[in-house]
């Protein structure tokens, strides 16, 4: 595997569904982010890690939960979603996160629909 | 607030020139990103601007004025596998990327 891995690509839940997204880096990279996608919005950032540690939460519903064990794996848990959550979830990294540089890697996405 | 506009869809015929614009208000500057978006995948890195100018990269070119908070992307001898979203970002004084909500490029034959 290379780059920015993420599973599953679609994913179908109840609004009482408890389920989680793996994201998965193969670039030595040292922060993560969770990225929110809805049509025709901008990216909404989520979460961030750096080293493992939790940076940045923006505001983030208590219903999103993530969790980064090492620096190359990121999870999001999520449970009891409400329908204004389906979108496309993205996980990216880049080798630094705040240095300007640095470019973010993202992987494909996972399709979330909740019914 | 902070914001970054850019339009919403734009059409161009293959082998032509288009130039996306992008206009951005945020709380400190600390470089300019350009994506490319193909329907269904995930965004890829274009171009870094940091200073005011021109940045070629093949077909590909992006511009920066600081003063006047704006950006262009400006793409060569158009594909039609250029067919997808562009997305400006700005990296603010905290170090965020601050998004714009993209810009579709339909090209057509």
């Amino acid at each position: 595997e290379t780059g920015v891995t993420q599973t599953p690509r679609h994913l179908v839940m109840g609004m009482t569904n408890k389920k989680s997204l793996k994201c998965e880096q193969h670039l030595g990279h040292n922060a993560m982010y969770w990225y929110k996608q809805s049509a025709k919005k901008p990216l909404e950032l989520m979460f961030v890690y750096s080293l493992e540690e939790r940076v940045e939460n923006n505001s983030v519903p208590s219903r999103f939960s993530p969790e980064c064990p090492n620096s190359s794996h990121l999870f999001l848990h999520l449970h009891t979603l409400q329908p204004e959550d389906s979108a496309l979830y993205l996980c990216a990294s880049s080798q630094d996160w705040t240095s300007g540089s640095y470019e973010q890697y993202f992987g494909p996405g996972t399709r979330l629909t909740v019914t | 607030g902070q914001n970054i506009d850019q339009p919403t869809e734009m059409t161009a015929t293959e082998g032509a020139i288009v130039q996306i614009n992008c206009t951005y208000q945020t709380s400190g500057f600390n470089g300019l990103f350009w994506y490319q978006q193909h329907a269904g995948e995930a965004p890829t890195f274009l171009s870094y601007n940091v200073l005011d100018g021109l940045e070629e990269k093949g077909r590909f070119s992006s511009f920066l004025s600081r003063s006047k908070g704006y950006s262009y992307l400006l793409l060569k001898e158009l594909q039609m596998k250029d067919s997808a979203s562009y997305l400006c970002a700005v990296r603010d004084s905290n170090y965020q990327l601050i998004w714009g909500a993209g810009t579709k490029l339909i090209i057509k034959p």
